[in-house]
């Protein structure tokens, strides 16, 4: 079945750090994959996103790289700060679909 | 302002009661949705709604029902409340893809 799923459900990280949260989905048909943060007693907050057609997308200190092959997506943090702490999720849709599904979670911890 | 809210924040009840979240956005999305997220974080979709017609309906219990009154509110009922309902629920509307989520409903069912 469908499934959208993370190798690693806890990493810390010292600040300053870059961090590496990765996600590995079962999908083929899904064409659009974004990651989002949850910071405590908050909802889900969209960090960047990426389609089937790319393999790498940057933003601001954030990295979201996709292999099609090995079906995994993966969310760099440059320079790790305290208010990355969150609970970070991939999620996928497939092409003209309104269903996102999400992966399990990671919890980002960064130390001081 | 607020693009997603959701009323109320907080919600604790007694088993066998019927409670109503309410959601507005101010986005002006076609298309919005209710998550269950239960104590492992696992974020569940429940419904969608396109232009007020329900597009999604994940095999949730009849005792839930999802109504649009229009594009902008989608608000969640919940009929003879069980202890396992207890959990967060997330409203969000979305634009094409991305999804923008509410603040979330924390239910407890005493």
């Amino acid at each position: 079945g469908e499934s959208v799923g993370l190798h690693l459900p806890t990493l810390s990280v010292q600040e300053g750090d870059n961090s590496i949260i990765n996600c590995a989905y079962s999908n083929s048909a899904s064409d659009y994959f974004i990651w989002y943060k949850q910071e405590s007693g908050k909802g889900p907050q969209f960090i960047i996103d990426i389609r089937s057609n790319m393999d790498k997308r940057q933003g601001q200190r954030v990295t979201v790289l996709l292999n099609k092959t090995v079906k995994h997506l993966s969310l760099q943090i440059a320079a790790t700060q305290p208010g990355d702490s969150a609970v970070y999720f991939c999620a996928e849709t497939p092409t003209g679909g309104f269903k996102t599904i999400f992966g399990a979670g990671t919890r980002l911890f960064v130390k001081a | 302002d607020t693009a997603v809210s959701q009323t109320p924040k907080y919600l604790v009840t007694q088993m066998g009661n019927d409670k109503s979240i309410k959601c507005e956005q101010n986005l002006g999305h076609d298309t919005m949705y209710w998550y269950k997220q239960d104590s492992k974080k696992f974020l569940k979709i429940m419904f969608s709604y396109n232009n007020k017609e329900l597009i999604i309906n994940e095999t949730v219990p009849n005792r839930f029902s999802p109504k649009s009154p229009d594009k902008a509110h989608l608000n969640l009922h919940i009929n003879s409340l069980e202890l396992g309902d207890s959990a967060v629920y997330f409203c969000a509307s979305a634009s094409v893809d991305t999804q923008y989520f509410g603040p979330g409903t924390r239910l407890t069912v005493l």
